[in-house]
């Protein structure tokens, strides 16, 4: 089955780091990766769809120079969290569609919970 | 924009059939998933509805009525490992998953 892997799992860092967290879609391509924010017993939050060799969209909230998204590949996209802050602690969690039709499920990375201190 | 709704928690017992449900009001409706998440996890996929009626997949059964908005996702045969949150998400034409607030099962021995 399609299998996307996200990494790191899990980061720890100081107030003003810069974080970047990867998704690869491993035996598929995906010209469309989604991110993700989630925060503790809620649902999903869209931030932005990936799209490779395009710039990214990104949903009504979503600061673009805050968290930057690159797609350079039909195979990985990566979210850079810039100058992280506290309150941008979260589990964010990307995923990606094995081919573009509505009824192709999304398959998620395993999340990356990012603590800022 | 979209307004899903689906009750926050419920409680069933090993063996035992549950059905959550979930409401949602759209425009440009394309379709209606149910993912399986457990706690600290990624989403799971578990069933796709675009036409009305009843998916079955195995233990797990999903309906979809568009003119009502309203999906259920019902599970028989309850597990242990069924406790999960289950989300519903809808899909709309241009190309976006909006996801419910999900539903906590817990099954109990």
């Amino acid at each position: 089955g399609a299998v996307v892997s996200q990494h790191p799992s899990w980061v720890i860092c100081k107030s003003g780091t810069s974080v970047k967290i990867e998704c690869r879609s491993l035996d598929f391509q995906a010209t469309t990766m989604f991110w993700y924010r989630q925060f503790p017993k809620q649902s999903l939050m869209l931030m932005a769809t990936s799209n490779e060799g395009s710039k990214a969209t990104y949903e009504q909230g979503v600061e673009k120079d805050k968290f930057l998204i690159n797609h350079a590949s039909l195979t990985l996209s990566t979210l850079t969290v810039t100058s992280a802050h506290p309150e941008d602690s979260s589990f964010y969690i990307c995923s990606a569609k094995e081919g573009q039709g509505a009824s192709q499920p999304q398959h998620f990375g395993d999340g990356t919970r990012l603590s800022i201190l | 924009g979209q307004n899903i709704d689906q009750p926050t928690e419920m409680t069933a017992t090993e063996g035992a059939i549950v059905q959550i449900n979930c409401t949602y009001q759209t425009s440009g409706f394309n379709g209606l998933f149910w993912y399986q998440q457990h706690a600290g996890e990624a989403p799971t996929f578990l069933s796709y509805n675009v036409l009305d009626g009843l998916e079955e997949k195995g233990r797990f059964s999903s309906f979809l009525s568009r003119s009502k908005g309203y999906s259920y996702l019902l599970l028989k045969e309850l597990q242990m490992k069924d406790s999960a949150s289950y989300l519903c998400a809808v899909t709309t034409n241009a190309g976006k998953s909006t996801f419910g607030d999900g539903t906590t099962l817990t099954v109990k021995p």
